[in-house]
């Protein structure tokens, strides 16, 4: 495997549902990221992790419960979700922090969530 | 004012044409500056980055910015069918959430053969 990998690629399930989604990166980074992409809305941040410590919670409803292990994995609990929750789920990684070009993050090829 | 602001689109150029794709921003501080294809149905895959005011070219992509006029575009010569998708920019915040990218809402491309 290479680059950022996700499973599941596509998750149907009901409001009273509890899923996991998984993410994997195989570039050696230290910074894992989730990230939520709407129709016709830009894309939003919703945590970041910095060798497996939650730097950044976005004002994420706590039916999103993330969770990272290692600096090479990274999970996102899902539970009684909403259907306005349906949206491409994306995992990216980057190097680091810091410095300007450790800032370049590379996506995995998401996973699409629809919430019944 | 958008912290990140990229004109929808549709933008549509014939097939060998230079496509000229905008971006502006409102966070003055910002240092690092990135452009992401993402086509239909895929997740973005980043194409060029940024730091310094000027051009920076990797093949058919040309990257400029100017930091004075909060300005970054994306140029894309001899553009192909194969370059039609939503090209994002993206810009990191100053400060402490340096790592944080602030997407615009992307521009859609479409090359004609």
């Amino acid at each position: 495997e290479t680059g950022v990998t996700q499973t599941p690629r596509h998750l149907v399930m009901g409001m009273t549902n509890k899923k996991s989604l998984k993410c994997e990166q195989h570039l050696g980074h230290n910074a894992m990221y989730w990230y939520k992409q709407s129709a016709k809305k830009p894309l939003e941040l919703m945590f970041v992790y910095s060798l497996e410590e939650r730097v950044e919670n976005n004002s994420v409803p706590s039916r999103f419960s993330p969770e990272c292990p290692n600096s090479s994995h990274l999970f996102l609990h899902l539970h009684t979700l909403q259907p306005e929750d349906s949206a491409l789920y994306l995992c990216a990684s980057s190097q680091d922090f810091g410095g300007a070009n450790y800032n370049e993050q590379f996506f995995g090829p998401g996973t699409r969530l629809t919430v019944l | 004012q958008k912290e990140v602001e990229q004109n929808s689109g549709p933008l549509s150029v014939p097939e060998g044409a230079i496509a000229s794709l905008n971006c502006t921003y409102s966070d003055r501080g910002s240092q690092s500056f990135f452009w992401y294809r993402q086509y239909s149905g895929k997740s973005p895959e980043l194409i060029m980055s940024i730091y310094s005011n000027g051009d920076k070219e990797d093949g058919r992509f040309t990257a400029q910015l100017n930091k004075a006029s909060q300005y970054v575009s994306l140029l894309i010569r001899d553009s192909q069918p194969s370059d039609s998708a939503t090209y994002l920019c993206a810009v990191n915040k100053s400060g402490g959430s340096n790592y944080k990218l602030t997407f615009g809402k992307g521009t859609l491309l479409t090359v004609n053969p």
